[in-house]
């Protein structure tokens, strides 16, 4: 997985509570991604960084926050959890330009109730 | 919205048989790149094509990108049961991330 991991693994929550999901790399890579993957809608992204502190939005950043203070961790929160955020979430990585090959971790599965 | 569609959704073949699945896109793009995930487990890079190449290859796989139909497909040659998996294409326009397409479930029977 590339030096990726990713925690928890797997959570259970209760609707309104918030969560946080870390994604770790080793290798220093600028660019990071957060996607959800549900079914009939492969993955989409939710957010992206560039750099420490740099990030942008993505296709499904509602009900989303991230963060980057350093560069190996990129944190994806949900702020208030809703049941239409269960899903399985992956980080990646980038070694150059957001354009180019990704790199996934192994995925965190939510199930928010 | 999602760029790239995989054809077909679901695939089934048996083992030894060539698989091919298609992707096609909207808008046009820098590069096109395919990923496999097996059940569970994070999506895999399998293989790139830039908007200047034609046909690519990487050990079973061939892949085909014609820009001027905006589709490409992905070749499995000889196909094992370890192939079975999803398979998505992704595509890169100007300076967004990839977009992935909703996959192709490949399903190779021994």
């Amino acid at each position: 997985d590339a030096g990726i991991t990713q925690s928890p693994r797997h959570k259970v929550t209760e609707t309104g509570t918030p969560v946080t999901l870390r994604c770790h790399q080793t290798e220093n890579h600028r660019y990071m991604y957060w996607y959800r993957q549900d079914p009939g809608h492969g993955l989409r992204l939710i957010h992206y960084s560039y750099g420490v502190k740099d990030t942008d939005k993505g296709e499904v950043s509602d009900g989303y926050s991230v963060s980057r203070s350093k560069t190996e961790d990129f944190l994806l929160t949900l702020e208030s959890a809703t049941s239409s955020q269960t899903s399985v979430y992956f980080c990646a990585i980038s070694e150059g330009q957001s354009r180019e090959t990704q790199y996934f971790g192994p995925g965190t599965r939510l199930l928010v109730l | 919205s999602q760029q790239g569609e995989e054809d077909p959704q679901a695939l089934s073949i048996q083992e030894g048989e060539n698989a091919t699945m298609n992707c096609s896109y909207k808008t046009s793009i820098n590069n096109l790149q395919w990923y496999r995930q097996n059940s569970g487990r994070g999506l895999v890079h399998l293989i790139l094509i830039r908007s200047n190449e034609r046909e690519k290859h990487s050990g079973r796989l061939r892949v085909t990108l014609d820009t001027s139909k905006k589709s490409s497909s992905l070749l499995i040659t000889a196909s094992r049961a370890a192939d079975t998996a999803s398979y998505f294409c992704a595509t890169v326009g100007g300076n967004t991330p990839l977009v992935f397409g909703k996959g192709t479930r490949l399903s190779v029977i021994a």
